[in-house]
């Protein structure tokens, strides 16, 4: 079964640090992109970052650059999202998300949707 | 940024009525839009790709169409499971990847 399992959410002070994991089960884990999406309580869904299938390249959303990073081992087929500099609007839901197989077209390609989802870890940043 | 709005924002129908969820981005996002049903305390799940595709075991109920800027969802009979929050997002710009608002689908 395919399968995306979060786990490392919990209660942090502001300013603190958290280290999340998601671990793949079910595909081969090296040959897809992978992202965090978030969501705080009662709001919508916000991207948060993506990393390539090999690694080498990481993505982040403005509201987090600096202060997160993502980071996959495939080896251990898990992805980590260490996050630092943790602020009360950091509060939400973290999914991770695999993205399906790219598309290309014209010499251009194009991130695939979101076909596997976590189940969430809940982060919560408060004193 | 690539901003998507999603209207209406809440619905009131009953089991058995046809609706069709708008979703409108700020500039094209050619044919990459998703749509993704939540059910509370859930995980999002994929339901519709590339505007058009169903995912996996998504029934043939739901359908998505549109181009450009402006798409639609559309349940043809909503089933009880189907009361959920539904997001549009696009992948045709990015980063940043981006989500609607959602719009909520309540029964009445």
């Amino acid at each position: 079964e395919v399968q995306l399992v979060e786990s490392g959410g919990g209660l942090v002070q502001p300013g603190g640090s958290l280290r999340l994991s998601c671990a793949a089960s079910g595909f081969s884990f090296s040959n897809y992109a992978m992202s965090w999406v978030r969501q705080a309580p009662g709001k919508g869904l916000e991207w948060v970052s993506a990393v390539t299938g090999s690694g080498d390249s990481t993505y982040y959303a403005d509201s987090v650059k600096g202060r997160f990073t993502m980071s996959r081992d495939n080896s251990k087929r898990t992805l980590h999202l260490q996050m630092n500099s943790l602020r009360a609007e950091d509060t939400a839901v973290y999914y991770c998300a695999r993205y399906d197989t790219p598309r290309c077209s014209g010499g251009s390609c194009y991130p695939g949707p979101f076909d596997i989802w976590g189940q969430g870890t809940m982060v919560t940043v408060s004193s | 940024e690539i901003v998507l709005t999603q209207s209406p924002a809440t619905l009131s129908l009953s089991p058995g009525e046809r609706v069709t969820l708008s979703c409108r981005a700020s500039q094209s996002v050619s044919s990459y839009l998703d749509w993704h049903q939540q059910k509370p305390g859930q995980a999002p799940r994929l339901l519709i790709y590339d505007v058009s595709n169903r995912a996996t075991g998504i029934p043939a109920r739901f359908s998505g169409s549109g181009s450009g800027t402006d798409f639609t969802l559309t349940i043809s009979s909503l089933e009880p499971e189907d009361f959920a929050v539904y997001y549009c997002q696009q992948r045709s710009n990015w980063p940043p990847i981006t989500f609607g608002q959602g719009t909520r689908l309540e029964i009445k």
